[in-house]
């Protein structure tokens, strides 16, 4: 069964200072991973896409880092702010093994939720 | 920028009640989703939907579920008789092609209570 497994469940850390999420799937077959970030009572907001070749990419801020070998990835916020408080979100697409268009299922982690306090 | 909207933002309901969730997708995509969030929880796939017809669903999107794209514009979450355990938030969301790496862009949610 396709899992992703996010650590630490939550984070609190202090404006202006760095930090690192982290994401473990067990998804096949693998397509493509994502960052997504969700306020509270919003939907979520991608931030990166990474693909099996890829092992960083940033979005500002935001760096995220693939290793397809050990099926885990990173997240991480360089200066939070107080605006980066939300539940940061891993999620792996899995392609479908049977043709058909937009064919790839998304699997979700639980996310971590980061508070950023001054 | 393009966003996808829903509608109503909160809804309440009783037990046993039909409710029918309302999304617009940005105008030029072609794949729809809808997804739920009971509280607390993960983001669980619901369905996807594509050229009019539902390409792929969950083990959660059993008979009492529905979609439908009414007008070209809709994209609609139907539950027909509504239990407890259907209390969530429900997220649509749309991408443009069939591309592995194109994004899927989510509306802000429709949160559902069943009383």
């Amino acid at each position: 069964k396709n899992q992703v497994e996010q650590s630490p469940q939550s984070l609190i850390i202090l404006e202006g200072k760095n930090c690192t999420l982290q994401c473990n799937y067990t998804v096949s077959p693998f397509s493509n991973l994502r960052w997504y970030k969700q306020d509270t009572g919003r939907g979520p907001v991608s931030l990166t896409i990474m693909t099996f070749s890829e092992n960083t990419k940033s979005n500002g801020r935001y760096t995220a880092t693939l290793d397809a070998d050990t099926k885990q990835s990173s997240l991480h916020i360089t200066a939070s702010q107080l605006s980066d408080s939300a539940s940061y979100i891993c999620v792996v697409s899995a392609r479908r093994l049977y043709s058909g268009a937009g064919s790839y299922q998304l699997t979700f982690g639980k996310g971590t939720k980061l508070s950023v306090i001054p | 920028e393009p966003e996808v909207t829903q509608t109503p933002s909160h809804q309440v309901t009783q037990m046993g009640q039909e409710v029918i969730l309302r999304c617009v997708p940005i105008s030029n995509h072609l794949y729809f989703y809808w997804y739920r969030q009971i509280l607390g929880q993960k983001v669980e796939f619901l369905v996807s939907f594509y050229n009019n017809e539902i390409s792929e669903k969950s083990e959660i999107f059993d008979d009492q579920f529905s979609v439908e794209r009414p007008d070209g514009s809709n994209f609609t979450l139907k539950i027909r008789s509504t239990k407890l355990e259907d209390s969530a938030m429900y997220f649509c969301a749309s991408r443009g092609s069939s591309g592995a790496t194109d994004t899927q862009y989510f509306g802000p949610g429709t949160r559902l209570t069943v009383l």
